[in-house]
C-alpha cells in the first residue's frame, strides 16, 4: 500500500538557521504530495502541496519539489523563524488511483531557538 | 478566512459509552472525512463522505463507528460502544475539489 516516511525528530534550529525535512513516498500510481503544518494547539494546516512530478510547491518561505525519480518531497526553508516552530506532516494522496484519502508521515517536530 | 470547526475540543467517556463528535466543514465544500490521531502515532484516515454517502473508509472504520450529515452544516462521528483505544484526536477535514483539504482543530477524545 501506499505510505510516507518522514525523518525522525525532534529537529532544533537557532534562527535564521536552513531547513529541511525529508520525506519519502511508496505509492503504486502518481500522487499527488503535500506539507501541513500544525502548530501548537490548532490542527492541521496546508502549507503546500504539488500534484505531479517536477511541480514545486512554496509558501511562507517553504518549498518542496516533487521528485518522482527519487520518491521524495524534501521541506526547505533557507531561513527559519521562531514562528516557524510546529510539528510538520507530509502526505500524499492517490487520486489517479480514486482514493482521495491523505497518507501521512509521523510528523517532525521543529523547535526554532531565537 | 473560512474554517472548519469542532465541538467539543475535549471529550471524556466511560467505556461502553457512546459518543458524538461534531464538526462544521466550511460552507460551499463537498468532500468531508475524518482522521485520528493516537498519542504519538500518525495521523490516520478512517472515512470519507461526498454526496450523503460514504465515499471511502478504513479498516479502522467498523461497525462502532457511523458518520452522519443531519443538516446542511454538520458533520458528525458517532462512536456506539467506546473503547479505551479509542482515546485519540479525532480531525474533521473538509475540501472542495478532492485534493485540498481543510482541517478543524480536532477533538481529543479520552475513554476511561
Amino acid at each position: 500500500g501506499n505510505s510516507v516516511t518522514q525523518m525522525e525528530g525532534p529537529v532544533t534550529l537557532s534562527e535564521e538557521a536552513f531547513l529541511t525535512i525529508n520525506c519519502t513516498y511508496t505509492a503504486t500510481g502518481y500522487p499527488s504530495l503535500f506539507w501541513y503544518v500544525q502548530y501548537p494547539g490548532e490542527g492541521l494546516q496546508l502549507l503546500l502541496k504539488a500534484t505531479k512530478a517536477d511541480d514545486k510547491g512554496s509558501n511562507k518561505g517553504f518549498e518542496a519539489t516533487y521528485r518522482k525519480e527519487t520518491t521524495s518531497f524534501h521541506l526547505e526553508k533557507g531561513s527559519v523563524q521562531v514562528s516557524d516552530s510546529a510539528v510538520y506532516f507530509c502526505a500524499l494522496s492517490d487520486l489517479q488511483g480514486g482514493s482521495e484519502k491523505l497518507v501521512f508521515g509521523k510528523g517532525t517536530k521543529l523547535t526554532v531557538n531565537p | 478566512e473560512p474554517e472548519v470547526t469542532q465541538t467539543p475540543s475535549h471529550q471524556v467517556t466511560q467505556m461502553g459509552q457512546e459518543v458524538i463528535l461534531r464538526c462544521v466543514p466550511i460552507s460551499n465544500h463537498l468532500y468531508f472525512y475524518w482522521y485520528r490521531q493516537i498519542l504519538g502515532q500518525k495521523v490516520e484516515f478512517l472515512v470519507s463522505f461526498y454526496n450523503n454517502e460514504i465515499s471511502e473508509k478504513s479498516e479502522i472504520f467498523d461497525d462502532q463507528f457511523s458518520v452522519e450529515r443531519p443538516d446542511g452544516s454538520n458533520f458528525t462521528l458517532k462512536i456506539r460502544s467506546t473503547k479505551l483505544e479509542d482515546s485519540a484526536m479525532y480531525f474533521c477535514a473538509s475540501s472542495r475539489v478532492s485534493y485540498e483539504q481543510y482541517f478543524g482543530p480536532g477533538t481529543r477524545l479520552t475513554v476511561t
